[in-house]
């Protein structure tokens, strides 16, 4: 799996945008781009993933650039339960005959990510 | 739907003692994980299921059984606990989309003290 890197801690304003980054330069053609948030003492929580056109669900909305060697998690109006360690992952698509690594995350350290009232 | 849940919440052994760590999903979900959380690091997988009788090893296996008796059920023992299996463990499962994995969902995680 590709190496991501990601700030270690981001602080934002209730109520405005929270725009996450992070680094993928070795994303192989074949590699999705996920993102998992862990709120204190909770179990990770799955919020988007993408290959290579932008993503928007009711939780985010996921901006890949061209040449997908970077990628930002927008959080558009951030709130206080937004606080967490925000995971930006890169794997390919687990399951079919892809053999048993590509079945797990392999999670870095990320970014906590702390919204202020 | 409950989710993903797991028994116990905490759990406190003994060097040398054995245990049944418990997963169970109710979303019908095809694929079960296992991975362990110590502090500073990130997840790291320790046995995963593909359906109901199969498992395999994930990248930190030693130490560990697994089994898959029902679809709903993922069950991680230890046999002889060590005081580096200290940890937080978390089950998750997914379901597939064309036969492949997509999102994973994570149980609440269970705290384990080995003395």
């Amino acid at each position: 799996d590709a190496k991501t890197t990601q700030p270690p801690s981001m602080d934002c304003a209730e109520g405005r945008a929270a725009n996450l980054p992070c680094n993928h330069s070795t994303i192989s053609g074949n590699e999705y781009v996920y993102w998992y948030r862990q709120i204190h003492s909770q179990g990770p929580q799955y919020i988007i993933h993408g290959l290579k056109n932008n993503e928007t669900n009711e939780m985010a909305s996921l901006i890949i650039t061209e040449d997908r060697k970077s990628s930002t998690l927008i959080l558009p109006h951030a709130t206080l339960r937004d606080t967490a360690v925000y995971y930006c992952i890169v794997r390919v698509q687990g399951g079919g005959n892809s053999g048993g690594s590509n079945y797990k995350l392999t999670f870095g350290k990320g970014t906590l990510l702390t919204v202020n009232p | 739907n409950a989710g993903v849940t797991q028994t116990p919440k905490f759990r406190v052994l003994k060097t040398g003692q054995s245990m049944t760590l418990l997963c169970a999903q109710d979303m019908n979900h095809e694929y079960m994980y296992w991975y362990r959380q110590d502090p500073g690091m990130g997840l790291r997988l320790i046995h995963y299921s593909v359906g109901e009788g199969t498992t395999a090893k994930g990248e930190v296996p030693d130490g560990y059984n697994v089994s898959r008796l029902k679809k709903q059920n993922f069950l991680l023992g230890l046999e002889s606990a060590a005081p580096s299996q200290t940890s937080v463990y978390f089950c998750a499962s997914s379901y597939p989309r064309g036969g492949l994995d997509n999102e994973q969902f994570f149980g609440p995680g269970t705290r384990l003290t080995v003395l």
